[in-house]
């Protein structure tokens, strides 16, 4: 199994500038989370989407963010325009249903993307 | 709505020393509860879970936690330090029978391994 895809790993942009993340969950499974990590907020709960659907966008800090899940396979975090203060790491993880009975809430992480706002 | 507080930001122990992370969590209905290692410019792994079977979890590595529901307590230990083991901790909590599909991390503990 590949596990949790994304990219890039590390983006340096300008402030103003549009920026896509890129995720690609492990196949078979229908929840994707969006989550930001920085010093000093530590990890928050950016969005996230059960089969393709958003289920809760609390977490979306601003309309500059958005997210899309088009497919299974993939997804998108888009922020435009970007600012400095978003930078950050941000990771994208997905699991299995909660319905199953074996299933048991376990993320999966990808690597993170880097993002830096000059 | 439930909660996770790990009580300390920071602890440093001699290699081959025993692992001490502190974990109280608060929640609504019978909670899953994880701990992920996070290693430098890596993403988060699962170092072990507790569904509501046994209340003593092994995971990977050599850590285990205990699951005390009069504590609300899910402490992460570790009887000798490996310099491998030098990452961030983060206690998770997960009310998956209430099927949010959210999982709440806390705020994390940095484990420094001495030589």
């Amino acid at each position: 199994d590949a596990g949790v895809i994304q990219s890039p790993r590390h983006e340096v942009t300008e402030m103003g500038q549009e920026v896509t993340l890129r995720c690609k969950p492990i196949s078979g499974h229908d929840y994707l989370f969006w989550y930001r990590q920085t010093m000093m907020r530590g990890l928050e709960l950016l969005i996230y989407f059960n089969n393709n659907v958003p289920i809760d966008d609390s977490g979306m800090p601003e309309d500059r963010f958005s997210a899309k899940m088009p497919n299974a396979s993939f997804s998108t975090l888009k922020i435009q325009p970007s600012e400095p203060r978003d930078s950050a790491v941000y990771f994208c993880a997905s699991s299995l249903s909660l319905s199953g009975l074996t299933n048991t809430g376990e993320l999966f992480f990808g690597e993170g993307s880097r993002l830096t706002v000059l | 709505a439930q909660s996770v507080t790990q009580l300390d930001s920071h602890v440093s122990v001699s290699e081959g020393t025993p692992v001490l992370l502190r974990c109280n969590y608060s929640s609504s209905y019978s909670p899953s509860l994880f701990w992920y290692v996070q290693h430098p410019n890596k993403g988060l792994q699962l170092l072990l879970k507790y569904t509501s079977a046994a209340t003593l979890v092994k995971g990977i590595n050599g850590f285990e936690a205990e699951f005390k529901k009069s504590e609300t307590s899910f402490h992460l230990t570790k009887p000798s330090a490996h310099m491998s083991d030098a990452a961030e901790y983060f206690c998770v909590v997960s009310e998956y029978r209430s099927n949010t599909g959210k999982l709440i991390f806390g705020q994390g503990t940095t484990l420094q391994v001495k030589p």
